[in-house]
C-alpha cells in the first residue's frame, strides 16, 4: 500500500530564508506528483504538478523536483515571506489515472 | 483557470439530521469528482470517486448509506451526510477532474466544515 511521508511536520523560519520541504513515497512507482498549499480552514491550491515525463517544475520562487528512482520529491521555496505561511501537501498518483495519495503535510510558519 | 465551487463553506446541524454539500465545476465539465475528508492536522482521506451518471465508488471503510453521493450532471456532485452524528464532524473537500484523467489534474473546492451538535 502506497504511503506518503512529509518531513518535517512543522517548520518555522525567519523571513528571507530558503527552505526545503521533503516528501517520500513507500512505493517509488509514481506516475505524477503535485504540491499543494492549504491555508487554515481552506481548500487546496495547486502549486506545481510534475508529470510522468518530467523531473522538476518551477513557478516563481517555488521549485519542485521528483526522483522516481528513490520515490522522493522536494519543494524548494526561495526567499521565504510571511505570506508563504501555510500547510504544504504533496500528493502522488501511483499510476496513470490512479487516485491521488496525500502526505500529512508540512506546516510552515515564516516569521517577519 | 478551472474553478470548483463548494457550498456551504460551514454548516452546523443537530445530531440526527441530514446535510447536503454541493460541489460545482464552474468553467469546465467534470466527468469525475472526488470527495475527501480531513481531520485536524491530518491529511486528506479519499472517501469516494463520483462519475457522472453512474454510482459512486467508495473507499474501504466508508459507509455508502451514510455518505450518499450523487453526480447528476457534468458540473455538479453532491454529498449528503445522512443522520449526522458528532463523529461526522470534519472538514469535507471535493475536487473535480478535467477530461484528461491520464494527467490526474484535480481542482479542489474550498471545503465545507461540518459541525454536528
Amino acid at each position: 500500500k502506497q504511503e506518503v511521508t512529509q518531513i518535517p511536520a512543522a517548520l518555522s523560519v525567519p523571513e528571507g530564508e530558503n527552505l526545503v520541504l521533503n516528501c517520500s513515497f513507500t512505493d517509488s512507482a509514481i506516475y505524477n506528483l503535485q504540491w499543494f498549499r492549504q491555508d487554515p480552514g481552506k481548500g487546496l491550491t495547486s502549486l506545481l504538478l510534475i508529470q510522468s515525463s518530467q523531473r522538476e517544475q518551477t513557478s516563481g520562487r517555488l521549485n519542485a523536483s521528483l526522483d522516481k528512482s528513490s520515490g522522493r520529491s522536494t519543494l524548494y521555496i526561495a526567499a521565504s515571506q510571511p505570506g508563504d505561511s501555510a500547510t504544504y501537501l504533496c500528493a502522488g498518483a501511483p499510476r496513470q489515472g490512479g487516485k491521488l495519495i496525500f502526505g500529512q503535510g508540512t506546516e510552515l510558519s515564516v516569521k517577519p | 483557470g478551472a474553478v470548483v465551487s463548494q457550498h456551504p463553506s460551514w454548516v452546523i446541524c443537530k445530531s440526527g439530521t441530514s446535510v447536503k454539500i454541493e460541489c460545482r465545476s464552474l468553467d469546465f465539465q467534470a466527468t469525475t469528482m472526488f470527495w475527501y475528508r480531513q481531520f485536524p492536522k491530518k491529511s486528506l482521506m479519499l472517501m469516494a470517486t463520483s462519475n457522472e451518471g453512474s454510482k459512486a465508488t467508495y473507499e474501504q471503510g466508508v459507509e455508502k448509506d451514510k455518505f450518499l453521493i450523487n453526480h447528476a450532471s457534468l458540473t455538479l456532485s453532491t454529498l449528503t451526510v445522512t443522520s449526522a452524528h458528532p463523529e461526522d464532524s470534519s472538514f469535507y473537500i471535493c475536487s473535480a477532474q478535467t477530461g484528461e484523467p491520464a494527467k490526474n489534474i484535480q481542482y479542489f473546492g474550498a471545503g465545507t466544515r461540518l459541525s454536528v451538535l
